[in-house]
C-alpha cells in the first residue's frame, strides 16, 4: 500500500524566508504526488501534483516540489514566505484511485 | 475551474438527530465523489467513496448504517449522519472527479457539531 509522511507538525519562518515542507512517500509503484493547503473552515486547494512527467513541478502561488525517487521524498518549497501562505498543507499520495493523506504540517509565517 | 459546493457549511444537531450535508458540482459532471471527516489538527480521513448510480464503497470502520451516502445524480452527492452523537462531531469534507483517473475537486467542508 502506498502511504507518505511529513515531518514536522509545525513549522514557523519569517516572512521573506525559504519554506521548506517535508514529504516522503513509500510505494511500490510509482507514484502520483499531490500537495495540498487548507486554510481554517476551509476544504483543499491543490497546490501542485506530481504524475511522473517532470520531476520539478511548479505550482500555483510560487510553490514548487521536487520528486526526488533515490529519497522517496516530495518536498514543498517556495524561496519567500508571505504572510498569506500561514496554513494547513497536505502531502497525498493517489493509492489505487483514492487519496491518501499525510498528517499535514502547519505553517506560521511571522512578520 | 470545477467548483464543488458543500451545504451547509456549518450544522448544529441535537444528540439522536439526522442531519444530510450535501455536495454538488456545479459546473461539471462527477461521476466519483469522495467524503472525508477530518478531526482537530488531524488529517482527512477517508470515509467512503461514492459512484453515481451505485452503492457508496466504504472504508474499514465506517459505519455505512450511521453514515448513509446516496449518489443518485452527476452532480449531487448526500451524506447522512444518522442518529448522530457527540462523537460524531467533526469536519466533513467532499470531493469530486469527473471519473476515477481525473483530479478530485473539494468543497469548503461541513463543520458539525452535535449537542
Amino acid at each position: 500500500a502506498q502511504s507518505v509522511t511529513q515531518l514536522g507538525s509545525h513549522v514557523s519562518v519569517s516572512e521573506g524566508a525559504l519554506v521548506l515542507l517535508r514529504c516522503n512517500y513509500s510505494s511500490s509503484v510509482p507514484p502520483y504526488l499531490f500537495w495540498y493547503v487548507q486554510y481554517p473552515n476551509q476544504g483543499l486547494q491543490l497546490l501542485l501534483k506530481y504524475t511522473s512527467a517532470a520531476t520539478l513541478v511548479k505550482g500555483i502561488n510560487g510553490f514548487e516540489a521536487e520528486f526526488k525517487k533515490s529519497e522517496t521524498s516530495f518536498h514543498l518549497t517556495k524561496p519567500s514566505a508571505h504572510m498569506s501562505d500561514a496554513a494547513e498543507y497536505f502531502c497525498a499520495v493517489d493509492n489505487t484511485d483514492k487519496l491518501i493523506f499525510g498528517t499535514g504540517t502547519r505553517l506560521q509565517v511571522f512578520p | 475551474g470545477a467548483v464543488v459546493s458543500q451545504h451547509p457549511s456549518r450544522v448544529i444537531c441535537k444528540s439522536g438527530t439526522s442531519v444530510k450535508i450535501e455536495c454538488r458540482s456545479l459546473d461539471f459532471q462527477a461521476t466519483t465523489m469522495f467524503w472525508y471527516r477530518q478531526f482537530p489538527k488531524q488529517s482527512l480521513m477517508l470515509m467512503a467513496t461514492s459512484n453515481e448510480g451505485s452503492k457508496a464503497t466504504y472504508e474499514q470502520g465506517v459505519e455505512k448504517d450511521k453514515f448513509l451516502i446516496n449518489h443518485a445524480s452527476l452532480t449531487l452527492s448526500t451524506l447522512t449522519v444518522t442518529s448522530a452523537h457527540p462523537e460524531d462531531s467533526s469536519f466533513y469534507i467532499c470531493s469530486a472527479s469527473r471519473d476515477i483517473n481525473t483530479e478530485a475537486f473539494f468543497g469548503q467542508g461541513t463543520r458539525l457539531t452535535v449537542v
